[in-house]
This record gives structure tokens, C-alpha cells and sequence, in this order.
């Protein structure tokens, strides 16, 4: 009963590589996110996504491209990895602000995802 | 713009002893939500408090107390009595509204803190 998740939990590969994260949130939540946290523990947001469209496209590297096939799962799509991609990446959700929900503003995170580019 | 500031990179306290945790923050917004979130070692971010901007009433939950003062643009957080599993990284957040029903946090820097047996 994961509220949300995210696969994989560890990922070990080479620069240059394709990679993709997953992410799912069964909270019936319409929003989701994805942040970045760096070596220095640092949270910054990626992308977030309202009912499958990008609303929120901080100055992140074209080759990073989330996907959004429904609004429970937004995946991140990173091509060409950089030895400074490796870091860990949090899915989140929320409710959606006009919605009338009294957690609405709450954002819930997944476990992480921890990128290590050799 | 929208900023936390956590001017604490690092405690250390001794069990059983209370600790604060400082938190400014700057917006412009005059809605807006503050946040309290824990990272233990294992990683994963967990959702300790979340306040508003309207309501400054201090709140209490177990041994956690939180200490909202709109005047100086501070949300503190205290641990009563701490423990070895208090011991973590703690993050505090603002959140910026987006009129497209979403939104994002602006997180500080994170205050970790270590409780020693």
C-alpha cells in the first residue's frame, strides 16, 4: 500500500548511457514532481506535471524528459548521462491547489532514487 | 524571491537534551505554506508538519513543537527530550503557488542534526 514509489532504488551506470526512472502514486493525487538532490543534500524541483501536462520546467538539460502517460505515474527520462546527473531523484505528489482537500498543499515523497554515474 | 534560509548546516546535542531548529524564510506571496520535513539516514523524506501562512498558532505533537512567527518571518522547530532516532537531516520548505492548481517547494539547505548517546 506504497502511497508513492519509485524503480529503481539504486542505479549504477556509465556516462554516455540512456536511463530511465519510474515513478507511481496511488493517493489519486492529480499532481506530480520530480526534485534533485545533490551531494551537498541540496532539494531543488525538476519538473512537476497537473493531470499529465508540464506546469512547472525549472532550467533543467534537455536531456532530461519526463513523461506522464496518466496522472498516477511520471517517469524521468535522462539521455547522455553526465558524471553530474549522479545524485538522488524524489518523485512527489499532491492534490491539486483548487481542489477543495485539506492536505492539498502537502507534497508526498518517494523513496528516492539514487543515480551514480561511473 | 522566494527563500529559506536553515543558517544551521549542523547540530550535535546529547540524548535527552532539546533542540531548535531555525528556519527564516522570504516570499512576497501573502498565501503561502511552510513546511517541516525529516530525512533519516535510510533517505526517504518524511512530512513531519505543514502551517499557513494565515494561522500562526504554535503547534505541538509529541515531543515536536513548532514555533511560527510571522513578524519575523520564522518557523522554528523544537525537539523536547531528543533521541538517538531524532537524528537526521531536517528540512524546511515554502511553498510558491502556481495559478495552474500546482505548485513547488523552495527547500533550505537542511540542518543536520545528531543526537549522541
Amino acid at each position: 500500500d506504497t502511497a508513492v514509489s519509485q524503480t529503481p532504488k539504486y542505479l549504477v551506470t556509465q556516462m554516455g548511457n540512456d536511463k530511465s526512472i519510474k515513478c507511481e502514486q496511488n493517493l489519486g493525487h492529480d499532481t506530480m514532481y520530480w526534485y534533485k538532490q545533490d551531494s551537498k543534500k541540496f532539494l531543488k524541483i525538476m519538473f512537476s506535471y497537473n493531470n499529465k501536462e508540464l506546469i512547472i520546467n525549472e532550467t533543467v538539460p534537455n536531456r532530461f524528459s519526463p513523461k506522464s502517460p496518466d496522472k498516477a505515474h511520471l517517469n524521468l527520462h535522462i539521455n547522455s548521462l553526465e558524471l553530474g546527473d549522479s545524485a538522488v531523484y524524489f518523485c512527489a505528489s499532491s492534490q491539486d491547489l483548487r481542489r477543495l482537500s485539506p492536505n492539498r498543499e502537502t507534497q508526498y515523497f518517494g523513496p528516492g532514487t539514487r543515480l551514480l554515474v561511473l | 524571491a522566494q527563500k529559506v534560509t536553515q543558517a544551521q548546516t549542523e547540530i550535535s546535542v546529547v540524548e535527552k537534551e532539546d533542540v531548535t531548529l531555525d528556519c527564516v524564510y522570504e516570499t512576497r506571496d501573502t498565501t503561502y505554506y511552510l513546511f517541516w520535513y525529516k530525512q533519516p539516514p535510510s533517505g526517504e523524506l518524511v512530512f513531519l508538519i505543514r502551517r499557513n501562512s494565515f494561522d500562526e498558532q504554535n503547534e505541538i505533537s509529541g515531543r515536536y513543537s513548532w514555533n511560527f512567527q510571522k513578524s519575523t518571518s520564522s518557523f522554528n522547530f523544537t525537539i523536547t527530550a531528543s533521541q538517538v532516532v531524532d537524528s537526521a537531516v531536517y528540512f524546511c520548505a515554502l511553498s510558491e503557488a502556481r495559478t495552474s492548481g500546482t505548485y513547488k517547494y523552495i527547500f533550505g539547505t537542511g540542518t543536520r542534526l545528531k543526537v549522541l548517546a
